[in-house]
């Protein structure tokens, strides 16, 4: 089984409350991503696991929070969500192995934030 | 820095007829690979095709690509285009050890009968 499984697949969340999503994949992969896709642009990584060693990009530090309690689950939390966090927000994982690999992404939740 | 260029929003191509999505990239990271990532609508992301190997080419469900570093470019070419072929295809570099991915924007294939 290669999937990556994404809960919930559609949210909506009220302007200033918090969003939690979740992923899981039973690959035993050792890294695991989130990463944020606006129409007609690149899916933007915003953070990711290796093992238990959270990495957060720079222009995105503030904005996003993870936690991965085990290897299998990954959840990506917004404290206090705006607008612009309306997006499609796609976890994937990889291993393992050093170095360039492929990815496996699950199906995406789309946020929709008003 | 690192980025992946898609120069194309969106293909349109008749069935029967070749395609080409093309790709370039610049990156500083010594040890790389390729991949086409290929979106159905309302599925995943799947990878379609990868490389590493410079100017070999690669060919998986009738695509087929090659990684040119003198050039810089990984463009994806299939010689039939098929209508199941409609999809989003992204472009991506994997680099390092963490194995960042960075993606181009992505092209809109869309194959008419």
């Amino acid at each position: 089984d290669t999937t990556v499984k994404q809960n919930p697949r559609y949210k909506l969340a009220r302007v200033g409350k918090p969003v939690n999503l979740i992923c899981s994949q039973t690959m035993n992969h050792d890294t695991m991503y989130w990463y944020q896709k606006k129409p007609n642009q690149a899916p933007k990584l915003l953070l990711f696991y290796y093992d238990k060693i959270l990495n957060r990009e720079a222009d995105t530090f503030e904005k996003f929070q993870s936690s991965r309690p085990n290897n299998s689950f990954c959840s990506l939390y917004i404290g206090s969500a705006g607008l612009e966090y309306s997006a499609m927000y796609l976890c994937a994982s990889s291993g393992n192995r050093v170095g360039p690999t492929e990815v496996f992404f699950g199906k995406g939740t789309r946020l929709t934030v008003v | 820095g690192d980025s992946v260029t898609q120069t194309e929003g969106l293909v349109t191509v008749t069935e029967g007829l070749p395609v080409k999505l093309n790709c370039t990239y610049q990156t500083t990271y010594l040890t790389i690979a390729f991949f086409w990532y290929v979106q159905y609508l309302n599925e995943a992301p799947q990878v379609l095709l990868k490389s590493s190997t410079d100017n070999k080419r690669t060919e998986h469900q009738g695509f087929h690509a090659t990684l040119h570093k003198s050039s810089s470019s990984f463009h994806l070419q299939k010689s039939s285009a098929q209508l199941s072929d409609s999809a989003l295809y992204y472009c991506a570099l994997s680099a390092g050890s963490n194995n960042r991915i960075f993606f181009g924007d992505g092209t809109q294939l869309v194959v008419k009968p």
